[in-house]
């Protein structure tokens, strides 16, 4: 089945280390997306990607770092400067970045700190 | 951005349609309007979404006003499975075509 695959569904991160979640997507779609939902709050955008080897800052972009080498995947890390990391880290792609296409979400990875 | 009001809660009796409302009065011409729904501890599902027309899709329909100040989802019959959080959208089109999303109606559809 085509779709969105984000892994691992729940990670726990130790003080000052990296933790790095993937997301892959078998939809041959060129944008991909990377948002953080904390309880009882909407999504936020951390970064985004439009197109293989160009990335953009969203609204949260500290404390994260991302990468698109490869079309179908965006691996998003979690450094040690992200001070509150804890929360549900969802992963989104669409045919391209434009207003009449629908983003579709993966099931989320869950972070939590040890 | 535009800003979306939608009421937080709602219940539906299964079998029945459930309708949810969304106001967006401050929608822009070429904004679309999208719908979403989250069950806990799951990613956000696309539903349906629109310019100005009606649409319709195997899961949902829906309902713009003429003046695209608001709009209405209808899931036609409601099953406990339908049970979500339900989020309208007017989808931006900086830091490419990011959702926001708000605080979304809490669907519950009762037996």
């Amino acid at each position: 089945d085509g779709g969105i695959t984000q892994s691992p569904k729940y990670l726990f991160r130790k003080e000052g280390q990296n933790v790095t979640l993937s997301c892959e997507q078998n939809l041959n779609h060129d944008a991909m997306y990377w948002y953080r939902q904390d309880p009882g709050q909407g999504l936020r955008l951390i970064y985004y990607s439009q197109i293989v080897n160009d990335f953009q800052k969203g609204d949260i972009a500290e404390g994260y770092s991302v990468s698109r080498e490869k079309k179908e995947s965006f691996p998003l890390t979690v450094t040690s400067a992200q001070k509150n990391p804890t929360a549900f880290y969802l992963c989104a792609s669409s045919i391209w970045a434009e207003g009449n296409q629908p983003q579709h979400f993966g099931d989320g990875t869950r972070l939590s700190i040890l | 951005d535009a800003k979306t009001t939608q009421p937080p809660s709602m219940d539906c009796a299964e079998g029945r349609a459930a309708n949810l409302p969304c106001n967006h009065s401050t929608i822009s011409g070429n904004e679309y309007v999208y719908w979403y729904r989250q069950i806990h501890s799951q990613g956000p599902q696309y539903i349906i979404h629109g310019l100005k027309n009606n649409e319709t899709n195997e899961m949902a329909s829906l309902i713009i006003t003429e003046d695209r100040k608001s709009s209405t989802l209808i899931l036609p019959h409601a099953t406990l499975r339908d049970t979500a959080v339900y989020y309208c959208i007017v989808r931006v089109y900086n830091q490419g075509g990011k959702l926001i999303f708000g605080q979304g109606t809490e669907l519950s559809v009762k037996p």
